[in-house]
Formats: C-alpha cells, sequence, structure tokens
C-alpha cells in the first residue's frame, strides 16, 4: 500500500535559521508530489509540485525552494525564515483517486 | 482563475444530517473533491465527484452539479467524532504536467449532543 511520510512533526525556528522539511512516499512510483502550507483556520495555499525528479514548479513568489533528490523524496527549504512562514506544511501525492493523500504535516513555529 | 465558496461554521446535533455546499468558478473542471481535516491534524481525502450525481460512502454522500458549479457533502447519523473542518477542492485544468487543484477555505462543523 501506498503511504507518505513527512518530519519532523513540530517545528520551533529562530528567524534566520535556515529549515529542512522531508518528505517520502512509498509504494508507488513517479508520484506528483506537492508542498501545501496552511495558515491557522485558513485553506490550502499550494506552495510546489513536482511531477518527476529534479522538476520544481513553484506557484507563488516567496522566501521558499522546493527540490526533488530521489523520485520518492521532496524536501522544502530555506535560507533565512521569516516570521511570516510559521505555519502547518503538508507534503501531499496524487492517489489516483481523485484526491490527494497527505502526510501527517509539520507544524513549523518561527519566533 | 478558480474560486471556491463554502460557509465558514455549522453546527448540528448528533444523530442529525448535515449539509455543506461548495459553489466554485473556474475556467476549466475535472472534478470536486471533499477532505476531512481534524484540528491539529492533516486532511484525509473523502470523495471525489467527475460526473453529476450522488456518490455515497457509508455515512457520507457528495453531490455534483456541473451546470450549476455547485456540489455538497451530506453527513448523516451525525456522531461527535464528525467534528472537524471539511474542504471542498476543484480539480481543474492541466499546466506543465500538473492538474491545478484549488481549495476552499473549508467550513467548520460543529456536533453538539
Amino acid at each position: 500500500s501506498q503511504t507518505i511520510h513527512q518530519w519532523p512533526a513540530t517545528l520551533v525556528q529562530p528567524v534566520g535559521s535556515p529549515l529542512s522539511l522531508e518528505c517520502t512516499v512509498e509504494g508507488t512510483s513517479n508520484p506528483n508530489l506537492y508542498w501545501y502550507r496552511q495558515a491557522a483556520g485558513r485553506g490550502l495555499q499550494l506552495l510546489f509540485y513536482s511531477v518527476g525528479i529534479g522538476q520544481i514548479s513553484s506557484e507563488v513568489p516567496q522566501n521558499l525552494s522546493a527540490s526533488r533528490p530521489q523520485d520518492r523524496q521532496f524536501i522544502l527549504s530555506s535560507k533565512k525564515l521569516l516570521l511570516s512562514d510559521s505555519g502547518f506544511y503538508l507534503c501531499a501525492w496524487s492517489s489516483g483517486t481523485g484526491g490527494y493523500t497527505f502526510g501527517s504535516g509539520t507544524r513549523l513555529t518561527v519566533v | 482563475g478558480q474560486s471556491l465558496e463554502q460557509p465558514s461554521e455549522v453546527t448540528a446535533v448528533e444523530g442529525a444530517i448535515v449539509q455543506i455546499n461548495c459553489t466554485y468558478q473556474t475556467s476549466g473542471f475535472y472534478g470536486l473533491s471533499w477532505y476531512q481535516q481534524h484540528d491539529g491534524g492533516a486532511p484525509t481525502f473523502l470523495s471525489y465527484n467527475a460526473l453529476d450525481g450522488l456518490e455515497e460512502t457509508g455515512r457520507f454522500s457528495s453531490f455534483l452539479s456541473r451546470s450549476d458549479s455547485y456540489g455538497y457533502l451530506l453527513l448523516q447519523e451525525l456522531q461527535m467524532k464528525d467534528s472537524a473542518s471539511y474542504f471542498c477542492a476543484v480539480r481543474g485544468t492541466y499546466s506543465g504536467g500538473y492538474q491545478k487543484v484549488t481549495f476552499g477555505t473549508g467550513t467548520k462543523l460543529q456536533v453538539i449532543p
């Protein structure tokens, strides 16, 4: 069966520090992968999507970047975090049923 | 572009039926999906409608009317554990190998005894 792993679950980072969030998928090959951010009490905003290794598209200009070094690995990064980067970050893949399967999420607080 | 509207909050009694509506405006449409998200958790996929009509999965049903750009999620025999936020999402046109999905802002359902 297909599973998606995301870590860490929570993170508190100071302003100006770097960030690296990792997401891996098991049980499927060449998945479409996505990074979403959800502000408190809000909907989901698409940050990046990837249709294959090394292929990254950004939906909104921001302080973040993404990479896909392996078929089933998707990484979200920042060189210097801003306060506005705080939020709930979710990795997802298209599960072929018409919907997404989301990872468990990382709650990032930038202080 | 794509935009979706759904009520921000709904309150319903345990054991009752509740309907959460979603209207959308989109330049291309392939389907409407629904997600459930409990506080502090990640969204989980509930249903997907590509064609008009009602899809039933246990206590949950989802309806789509493409001509009206409208859909709803119907929850029957409400249980306290159904208290959560529910998001509709539109799957739109392809661009760069990716089929754009836009999420609504969510409806917070509170089930009361």
